[in-house]
């Protein structure tokens, strides 16, 4: 079966220090992964996925994501954080070996960037 | 910006009422897909449509209905609304393997 996770409930960083939000997954075949966002009463906006190719991932907003074959981890990361990266994060995939375009979200990372 | 809109934003309603909250895309997009989310917190599948006159249920039990009558076009319904529906309505819409589009969401609460 197909899981995501995100050990933290909440990320705390300082501003112009780099983040990271952690996500691990589990799934059959080769993973289709994606990041999103959400600001409060907004829905959730594409940040960035991973398909194929190469393993670092460049998206929305100056965040970036690595893929980890070996570690089945997608962190998403981001050199120098803004205040108005504060935001809901989550961490979804779609399992390779089916076409069937339903995404398994993470329980979401909140990240809370001080000035 | 959106192409995807969701009516109403926010709707307080009693128990017992029927209600439906519409989902709307202008992308052609073939697979649309209904969310439930507590504020906060991790995202549901409730339904899901790879096609006109195509539904599913999705991984969270629900006693909402859908339809998908036209491609842009992917309707929510409550028949009896309970104080234990109230929560956040996601509707989100994608392409093959593309990434989902969402919409803002609809804020139910009933009272």
């Amino acid at each position: 079966a197909q899981s995501v996770a995100q050990p933290e409930d909440q990320v705390n960083v300082a501003e112009g220090n780099p983040l990271t939000v952690k996500c691990t997954y589990s799934v059959s075949g080769n993973p289709y992964l994606f990041w999103y966002v959400q600001y409060p009463n907004r829905g959730l906006q594409f940040l960035l996925k991973y398909i194929t190719g190469d393993n670092l991932v460049k998206g929305s907003y100056g965040f970036e994501a690595e893929f980890n074959k070996s570690q089945t981890s997608f962190h998403l990361k981001k050199p120098s954080a803004l205040v108005s990266d504060s935001a809901l994060y989550f961490c979804a995939v779609r399992g390779g070996s089916s076409n069937t375009g339903k995404l398994i979200f993470g329980q979401g990372t909140t990240l809370q960037v001080k000035p | 910006e959106a192409d995807i809109y969701q009516t109403p934003r926010y709707l307080v309603i009693g128990t017992g009422k029927k209600i439906t909250l519409e989902c709307s895309q202008t992308m052609g997009h073939d697979k649309m897909y209904w969310y439930q989310q507590d504020p906060g917190m991790e995202l549901h599948l409730i339904h899901y449509s790879y096609g006109v006159n195509s539904t599913e249920k999705g991984d969270l039990s629900s006693e909402s209905t859908v339809s998908r009558i036209r491609t842009e076009h992917f309707p929510l319904t409550l028949e009896s609304a309970r104080p234990s529906h109230t929560s956040q309505y996601l509707c989100a819409s994608s392409a093959s393997n593309s990434p989902l589009h969402f919409g803002n969401g609809t804020r139910l609460t009933v009272t």
